[in-house]
């Protein structure tokens, strides 16, 4: 059955540096989402794209973060100054084409995300 | 604001026996889609069960059911017969229809472990 793939699994950073979080939806899937889990939190969404550009954000993904689809089976997510409360397990989820509220979104395995 | 309250943290079972997980949460929306995620220790999150608000009729898949009252916006997870295969986080999470809305909401989680 396909899955959604992300590396790296784990990640330590140092404050202010950037990182790129990268995710493989699975090859059908035209929606591609980023979520995260801060420790003991929500999962939160951060940013839904679409078509090569992102149809919504919340208010997390602010200037820091950036979303690409650089070829035909990556989609990354990059922080450009991480900063401490950027540490958190990052999710990377895709969907088919169809109405996207009912289409079923398949997560990854995440990346921890450390920020130091 | 929309909001998914899962009210217990930590729950446990015994192997072979029922459990059920609760859930609340809060739209203004009249049409939605809500679901379960199951997250095991490997940390993949998985569609386990999901429901749309517009039916009546609880869904069940094999060994999970749910108990939907729409009127409460409650959503309950049952699990009969429980495994050692059951044990992880267990997410509720709720997506609105139509519109711009197409990232899920989730809830905190609560953690399942189903003992020998």
């Amino acid at each position: 059955e396909p899955e959604v793939t992300q590396t790296p699994s784990h990640q330590v950073t140092q404050m202010g540096q950037e990182v790129i979080l990268r995710c493989v939806p699975i090859s059908n899937h035209l929606y591609f989402y980023w979520y995260r889990q801060i420790l003991g939190q929500k999962v939160e969404f951060l940013v839904s794209f679409y078509n090569n550009e992102i149809s919504e954000k919340s208010e997390i993904f602010d200037d820091q973060f950036s979303v690409e689809r650089p070829d035909g089976s990556n989609f990354t997510l990059k922080i450009r100054s991480t900063k401490l409360e950027d540490s958190a397990m990052y999710f990377c989820a895709s969907s088919t084409n169809l109405d996207r509220a009912q289409e079923t979104q398949y997560f990854g395995p995440g990346t921890r995300l450390l920020v130091l | 604001a929309q909001t998914v309250t899962q009210s217990q943290p930590e729950m446990s079972v015994q192997e072979a026996e029922t459990v059920t997980l609760s859930c609340t949460y809060d739209t203004s929306e009249n049409n939605y889609y809500l679901f379960w995620y199951k997250q095991p220790p490997s940390r993949q999150m998985i569609l386990v069960i999901r429901q749309e608000a517009y039916k009546q009729q609880n869904a069940t898949e094999n060994r999970f059911s749910v108990n939907f009252q729409k009127a409460a916006k409650s959503f309950s997870l049952k699990i009969s017969d429980s495994q050692l295969g059951d044990t992880a986080m267990y997410f509720c999470a709720f997506i609105n229809y139509g519109g711009s809305q197409g990232n899920l909401i989730f809830g905190k989680g609560t953690k399942l472990s189903v003992k020998p």
